[in-house]
């Protein structure tokens, strides 16, 4: 299956960290991407992971282990702007070809 | 700005009647994708293409139909729209490896 589960709804407070982890199932596993959602916009690109590890890029940080379908994003110095869904998503080649298929998202509240 | 355009970028239409999304881009690329996004069920993949008149389906592709007769325009069309189809239409192309998507066409069919 592709089943990929990441938490509904997360707060945190402003200048903390936060991690938003992702759980995935897939049967051709080809990356993990993590996109950030303001309300009534589109979804931005944050992050690629394709192999085991950290990726880090300013104030966001990726995590991979394939071998456990686990992914995060680590969100540092939160900011009121922060306050976004975060969508986990997987390229799984042997169901969708090169499209993701997306979780359902984390809400992710940042308060003063 | 990875310039991807959609029209309309909102649709209020009747029960039963055909309806067209355009999605347009300027960069060249091969792979281009349809996403519908509802409340509590995420981002899902309606139909992609992989080049011109190459398309395949995806998770929500019934009552769906796409055309891709140019590198640069790929087309979603409800043949006969139901009140089901509300929801927010997004297209997105690929680049290297991520993808990037377009703003959106909100459809409502009443």
């Amino acid at each position: 299956g592709q089943n990929i589960d990441q938490p509904t709804e997360m707060t945190a407070t402003e200048g903390a960290i936060v991690q938003i982890n992702c759980t995935y199932q897939t049967s051709g596993f080809n990356g993990l991407f993590w996109y950030q959602q303001h309300a009534g916009e589109a979804p931005t690109f944050l992050s690629y992971n394709v192999l085991d590890g950290l990726e880090e890029k300013g104030r966001f940080s990726s995590f991979l282990s394939r071998s456990k379908g686990y992914s995060y994003l680590l969100l540092k110095e939160l900011q009121m702007k922060d306050s976004a869904s975060y969508l986990c998503a997987v390229r799984d080649l042997v169901v969708a070809g090169t499209a993701l298929i997306f979780g359902k998202g984390t809400t992710l509240s940042v308060s003063s | 700005d990875a310039g991807i355009t959609q029209s309309p970028r909102h649709k209020v239409t009747e029960t039963g009647t055909p309806v067209t999304l355009r999605c347009h881009q300027t960069e060249n690329h091969r792979y281009m994708y349809w996403y519908r996004q509802d409340p509590g069920h995420g981002l899902r993949l309606i139909h992609y293409s992989y080049g011109v008149k190459d398309t395949d389906k995806g998770e929500v592709s019934d009552g769906y139909s796409v055309s891709r007769s140019k590198t640069e325009d790929f087309l979603l069309t409800l043949e006969s729209a139901t009140s089901s189809q509300t929801s927010v239409y997004f297209c997105a192309i690929r680049g290297d490896n991520e993808q990037f998507f377009g703003p959106g066409t909100r459809l409502t069919v009443l």
